[in-house]
This record gives structure tokens, C-alpha cells and sequence, in this order.
């Protein structure tokens, strides 16, 4: 079955570090991916899209990583704030039409002083 | 305001009753999405349009929901006889126009948390 796996766990991590979530996928060829975060009673918040030939992307503090081969894109934040503590939810467009986005289940991050 | 905006933020209803969420997506923007999420999970297609015409329903989940945007415009989730598995969190997203070359990031709405009683 068509499926996208995001760590049900949520991650702890001390202010200044790293923070790296992954996403994986089964039985996709997706030409994007997307991350989005979203907050406690908020929508979803578009950060970052990475296309299938490229295989990192940066904005700021984020870097996304894609490879098609692995089937896994990984989402990093360097230098990470309390702020930034939220859930990570990655997404695909399975079709390729551009239009209809499935998401993982989301990561919660906790980034603690 | 300049985002998608979602009405009303809480819904409570009696199991049976009909229900109807509405959602103004961002001005100018060609594709309108409702999605559905679950407590703890990610959201779920359910539709989408492209202006006035509905192109894609496969996630609605029976033939008691049925969504609208008859000017291209606000739209309309309307869920009749609701059922208690029907309590989630409705979320509409717009966006501009998408193709299979040129993938657009979604813009959401803040949701409509719906409890059936």
C-alpha cells in the first residue's frame, strides 16, 4: 500500500542544536515533496519545496534533502530555537498533477532551554 | 485580511444534524483544496477545485458530504445526517493555479474543529 512515514515520536532537543525529521515513502515517484509546519489549533504552514531533481534545498535555518533512491527526504534545522517547536509535517504530490498533496503523519518537535 | 479564512472555528452538532463549513480562500487564488484531520494525524484530501469546477472528490468519504464554489470563489462543505465519526478538523487551503510542471505550496486556513454529539 501507498504509504508516508514520519517518526511518531516526537523530538526533544536543546536549544542550538540540529533538529533532523525524516519522511519516508513507499511506492511513490513523487516529482515534489513539501514541508509544512503547523502549530497547536493553526493550519498548516508551507516552508519548503523540493523538486526531484535537486537534491538539497535552504531557507534561512532550513535544509531539506531529497533522494529519490532512498525514498526519504530529510528536514534539518540548524540552530534551533524554542520558537521553532512544533509538528513537521511533510507531503507529496502522488498524482504529479500538482494538485492533490498527502501528508505524513507528522513529527512533533520540542526544542527545550 | 490576506489569508484563508475559515468559518466558524467551532462547530457542535447533534448526530443527524446537517452542517455546513465555509471557507474564503485567498483573493485571486484558482485552486481550492478541503482537506480532514484526525486528532494526531496529518490531513487527508477530500476535494478540490479548480475556479467553479470540482475536479477531483475521491477522498470524500460518502455521499453525505458535498462541497461547492459555484463563482470560483468561497466554498461551501456541507455534511449531512453527520455521524459521530465525522468530529475532526476541517481545513481548506488555496492556492494559485498548479500544473504538472509547476507544483504551488498550499496556503491554509486556520480549520473548523467539528464535534458530533
Amino acid at each position: 500500500s501507498q504509504k508516508i512515514e514520519q517518526n511518531s515520536e516526537a523530538l526533544n532537543i536543546q536549544e542550538g542544536k540540529t533538529a533532523t525529521l525524516t519522511c519516508n515513502y513507499t511506492n511513490y515517484s513523487p516529482a515534489y515533496l513539501q514541508w509544512y509546519r503547523q502549530d497547536p489549533g493553526r493550519g498548516p504552514v508551507f516552508l519548503l519545496l523540493i523538486r526531484e531533481n535537486e537534491k538539497e534545498k535552504r531557507k534561512e535555518r532550513l535544509k531539506v534533502t531529497f533522494d529519490t533512491t532512498l525514498k526519504q527526504s530529510l528536514f534539518h534545522i540548524t540552530a534551533s530555537q524554542p520558537a521553532d517547536s512544533a509538528t513537521y509535517l511533510c507531503a507529496l504530490d502522488i498524482t504529479g498533477g500538482g494538485n492533490k498533496l498527502t501528508f505524513g503523519t507528522g513529527t512533533q518537535l520540542k526544542v527545550e532551554l | 485580511g490576506a489569508g484563508v479564512s475559515q468559518s466558524p472555528r467551532y462547530k457542535v452538532a447533534k448526530r443527524g444534524q446537517d452542517v455546513a463549513l465555509r471557507c474564503d480562500p485567498i483573493s485571486g487564488h484558482v485552486s481550492l483544496f478541503w482537506y480532514q484531520q484526525a486528532l494526531g494525524q496529518g490531513p487527508e484530501f477530500l476535494t478540490y477545485f479548480q475556479n467553479e469546477a470540482q475536479l477531483d472528490k475521491s477522498g470524500l468519504p460518502s455521499d453525505r458530504f458535498f462541497a461547492e464554489r459555484p463563482e470560483g470563489s468561497v466554498s461551501t462543505l456541507k455534511i449531512q445526517r453527520t455521524q459521530q465519526e465525522d468530529s475532526a478538523v476541517y481545513l481548506c487551503a488555496s492556492s494559485a493555479r498548479s500544473s504538472p510542471g509547476r507544483n504551488q505550496p498550499q496556503h491554509f486556513g486556520d480549520g473548523t474543529r467539528l464535534s458530533i454529539l
